[in-house]
């Protein structure tokens, strides 16, 4: 099946500097990606649908500002999350499709930010 | 506005029993609904993908039901194995764009003793 690769899986920062993280479809052009956050035992919370070429579309209550999306090829989305504060420590996970509604939505392995 | 339940939140049962994980959603205007699997902090794996004019999908000992017009999704797991334990998430969406989003509900968590 298509693949979704995150990286870093995990990453620790100090407080006050930013982080990238990167999403790839490995097999396949992805015109859109989304990026969710996930609290510890809770479901997955869309921050984000990130468009090539165009700018992302963030949902309600995310600050644009602070989580930086870039969707700079149809194969790579990143998100960076700037001046970071111990808050900002989560399981960020990213996801993209093949182009269809009817298709399937891969995700990628997640990558664990700490911010210290 | 979509929203997506699970039930149960937490399952617990002996290794070799059959187990039913439910899902419910509130608008029935889905394009598709999908089964995940997520391991501890780790990414999800997509385990079935129902189209809404389908009924059902098998994958192995996996088979998910839709029934749209009811709003509810059962996903039925038989013989499970100790392997099986993870948290389980369904979602709907709710769009026809590549750009259509995902409703997840809060997944239900399953443990699978030996």
């Amino acid at each position: 099946g298509a693949v979704v690769s995150q990286h870093p899986s995990r990453v620790i920062c100090k407080s006050g500097t930013s982080v990238k993280i990167e999403c790839r479809s490995l097999d396949f052009q992805a015109t859109t990606m989304f990026w969710y956050r996930q609290f510890p035992k809770q479901s997955l919370m869309l921050m984000a649908t990130s468009n090539e070429g165009s700018k992302a579309t963030y949902e309600q209550g995310v600050e644009k500002d602070k989580f930086l999306i870039n969707h700079a090829s149809l194969t790579l989305s990143t998100l960076t999350v700037t001046s970071a504060h111990p808050e900002d420590s989560s399981f960020y996970i990213c996801s993209a499709g093949q182009g269809s509604w009817r298709d399937t939505i891969y995700f990628g392995e997640g990558s664990w930010l700490t911010v210290v | 506005k979509q929203e997506v339940t699970q039930i149960p939140a937490a399952l617990s049962v002996p290794e070799g029993e059959n187990l039913v994980l439910n899902c419910s959603f509130t608008d029935s205007a889905i394009y598709n609904l999908q089964w995940f699997r997520q391991d501890p902090g780790k990414g999800l794996t997509s385990l079935l993908l129902i189209q809404s004019s389908q009924r059902e999908q098998t994958s192995g000992r996996l088979n998910a039901s839709l029934d749209k017009s009811s709003g509810r999704s059962t996903l039925y797991i038989a013989a499970s194995q100790p392997g099986d334990s993870a948290t389980y998430l369904c979602a709907v969406r709710t769009g026809e764009t590549s750009g259509s989003r995902l409703t997840f509900g809060e997944g239900t968590q399953l443990t699978v003793n030996p």
